[in-house]
């Protein structure tokens, strides 16, 4: 069973650009979620969606938004990028089962340098 | 109240070693306590996970120790190995919820 897919895996942008990266989550997995690691934050919630309807937010500006597909891929845009948000963004996906038990199944991240 | 505090930072282990990791909480309604793995260059991996009904689990050489007045629990790797060496992650989260508190990490060294 293929694990949790994200693309791009490494991107440079400057800042006041957008990026959008992509996660596939595993098959028959229908939550995904998103954290954005730093060293300096650590692993920080970002937002998880279910069945295409966002269920939870954490606390970031309006700048990072995402949106899930009817076959359970999703992506996430971070707009008008600062400096800060240089930052590993890590895809988690649940199954049913994860649901019950809090089982996250992460990606291996896109590593986002903003210059 | 949605904090998660890891101790130490990093941590240097003798092969054969034990390692321990310990977090607190402080948002009472967090029911599940997850541990995560993470080597470099990879995403964290479920290593294992407790829920405040019982005070330990055990999965091979990896305990949890869950102390629900104090609000503490901790990881405990026995006879460390070389292999155990990366980045643990302690976390917390409602049950049912899929947002993960995480605690700052703690990278563990195991010296051969």
């Amino acid at each position: 069973k293929a694990g949790v897919t994200q693309t791009p895996r490494y991107l440079i942008k400057t800042r006041g650009q957008q990026v959008t990266l992509s996660c596939s989550p595993i098959s028959g997995h229908r939550s995904v979620s998103w954290y954005q690691q730093t060293p300096g934050q650590g692993l920080q919630f970002l937002f998880e969606y279910f069945s295409e309807t966002q269920r939870n937010k954490g606390n970031f500006p309006g700048r990072f938004s995402g949106r899930q597909f009817s076959n359970s891929r999703s992506e996430m845009n971070v707009s008008t990028l600062e400096l800060g948000d240089s930052a590993l963004y890590l895809c988690a996906s649940t199954g049913t089962q994860g649901a019950n038990t809090g089982e996250l199944f992460f990606g291996e991240g896109s590593r986002l340098t903003v210059l | 109240q949605q904090q998660v505090k890891q101790s130490p930072q990093s941590l240097i282990v003798q092969k054969g070693g034990i390692s321990i990791i310990n977090c607190a909480y402080e948002n009472t309604a967090f029911d599940y306590f997850p541990w995560y793995q993470q080597f470099p260059g990879k995403g964290p991996a479920l290593l294992i996970a407790i829920r405040p009904d019982v005070s330990e689990k055990k999965e091979g050489r990896f305990t949890i120790s869950f102390n629900k007045s104090a609000k503490q629990f901790s990881l405990h790797i026995m006879d460390s190995q070389p292999g155990d060496s990366a980045t643990y992650f302690c976390a917390a989260s409602k049950r049912g919820a899929q947002k993960l508190v995480f605690g700052q990490g703690t990278r563990l060294t195991i010296n051969p």
